[in-house]
């Protein structure tokens, strides 16, 4: 059974960091393309980053690009979210989620999510 | 980027009624596209891929069509448990964008 379970949020003060991790057990981590989703408070999901099985290429969203770093440890079967100058608007939950082996693809199973706050 | 639209941004129905969201692209995406169920508190869930896909387990009610620009999700005889947030997402493009969502309630 796929499990992804994501840890790491909490309250943050505006312009701070904050690092998320997603254990991910279940199937072969390291042949799988891996994906960041949040959803704010009352919105909608909003796609975040996106990193190749090998973690040789990454993507994201204009809305975190040059402030977040999306990376992974294929020895640990852990995907990482480094999230610096943290903004108001980034307050929401952050969901992990498998791709599949290419990078343009569905997400098959996500986690439950962790709730990162942003405010002073 | 792409943007997606879907219709309606809610919707109330009778158990049984027959329930269809559409969704648009703003250019075409060939059949790259999901949909997924959001319940409040739960991790979403994949429903459809490539359009018209069944992702494994999901019950027959649910299906999907479309491709280019147009796309409809259709769940044949709506059940209490389906109520819940419907979302599209392509992911012909980077980056990937989901549509804003379609909430649906008992009536």
């Amino acid at each position: 059974e796929v499990q992804l379970v994501e840890s790491g949020g909490g309250l943050v003060q505006p312009g701070g960091s904050l690092r998320l991790s997603c254990a991910a057990s279940g199937f072969t981590y390291s042949t799988y393309a891996m994906h960041w989703v949040r959803q704010a408070p009352g919105k909608g999901l909003e796609w975040v980053s996106v990193v190749t099985s090998s973690g040789a290429s990454t993507d994201y969203a204009d809305s975190v690009k040059g402030r977040f770093t999306i990376s992974r440890d294929n020895s640990k079967n852990t995907l990482f979210l480094q999230m610096d100058s943290l903004r108001v608007d980034d307050t929401a939950v952050y969901y992990c989620a498998k791709g599949i082996a290419v990078i343009a693809g569905p997400l098959e199973n996500w986690g439950q999510g962790t709730l990162v706050t942003v405010s002073s | 980027d792409i943007q997606m639209t879907q219709s309606p941004s809610s919707l109330s129905a009778s158990v049984g009624d027959r329930v269809t969201i559409t969704c648009q692209a703003s250019q075409d995406i060939s059949k790259y596209l999901s949909w997924y169920q959001h319940k409040p508190g739960k991790a979403p869930k994949l429903l459809i891929y490539d359009a018209f896909n069944l992702e494994t387990g999901v019950p027959s009610r649910f299906s999907g069509s479309g491709s280019g620009t147009y796309f409809t999700f259709t769940i044949s005889s709506l059940q209490p448990e389906d109520i819940a947030t419907y979302y599209c997402q392509q992911y012909d493009d980077l980056p990937f964008t989901f549509g804003p969502g379609t909430t649906v309630d008992i009536k």
